[in-house]
């Protein structure tokens, strides 16, 4: 079974331009989550789909983070236009059940913003 | 809500000896899972261990062992005969058991480092 996958693995912007992450869950998982670890700072969550549709958003940090996930399957964060604090590794992780189970990571998105 | 504390920033273990990662946690759900996840310096976050509220007995997984105090909101890592491997950040977490807790909530995590 393939894992959770993440594209790219590094991406390097400069302030003011967009970026666009990708996370493919595991096939039949639901829930997909994004978490989002700023240097040296713990990991923080972004936000929560089940299938398509948003369970909870509460940790977008403004509105110029977009996340979507047509179609339930997989699912993009979009960041526009970046800023300088947006710089941290953004992780993607999924699981079938919502409550209690294992959440399954993907390989992280370090992102730089210049 | 729920709060995850990790109060060892850093630690020094000398190969071979067990060591040992505080967690304690604070939430108001009655039913909850509690784990444990690596990150190395590749980056990746690795499952290592979980516990349920419920669960009448500790965790085990190989060299990896949950002493959970549930009076006690505790939810220590115990690595035995530790390895140059298991050097990394080790991050304790917990996921609630109502809908609106099921998001999972980190600690600031520990850096431990294996010395030869």
């Amino acid at each position: 079974e393939a894992g959770v996958t993440q594209f790219p693995s590094h991406s390097v912007i400069e302030k003011g331009q967009t970026v666009t992450l990708r996370c493919d869950p595991i096939s039949g998982h639901d829930n997909l989550y994004w978490y989002r670890r700023v240097m040296g700072k713990e990991i923080k969550f972004l936000l929560h789909f089940v299938k398509e549709s948003k369970q909870d958003e509460s940790g977008m940090p403004n509105n110029r983070f977009l996340a979507e996930r047509t179609g339930g399957t997989y699912s993009t964060l979009k960041v526009q236009p970046a800023e300088l604090e947006d710089s941290g590794v953004y992780f993607c992780a999924s699981s079938q059940r919502a409550l209690l189970a294992v959440l399954a990571f993907g390989p992280g998105t370090r992102l730089t913003v210049l | 809500a729920q709060k995850i504390t990790q109060t060892q920033p850093g630690m020094f273990v000398q190969e071979k000896e067990a060591v040992t990662l505080d967690c304690t946690y604070d939430t108001s759900d009655p039913s909850y899972g509690l784990f444990w996840y690596k990150q190395p310096s590749s980056g990746e976050m690795i499952f290592l261990i979980y516990q349920g509220s419920y669960d009448q007995q500790n965790a085990t997984e190989g060299r990896y062992s949950l002493n959970f105090q549930k009076a006690r909101k505790s939810a220590n890592l115990v690595i035995s005969a530790s390895q140059l491997g298991d050097s990394a950040m080790y991050f304790c977490a917990m996921r609630g058991g109502s809908f609106g807790n099921e998001k999972l909530t980190f600690g600031t995590g520990t850096r431990l480092t294996i010395i030869p």
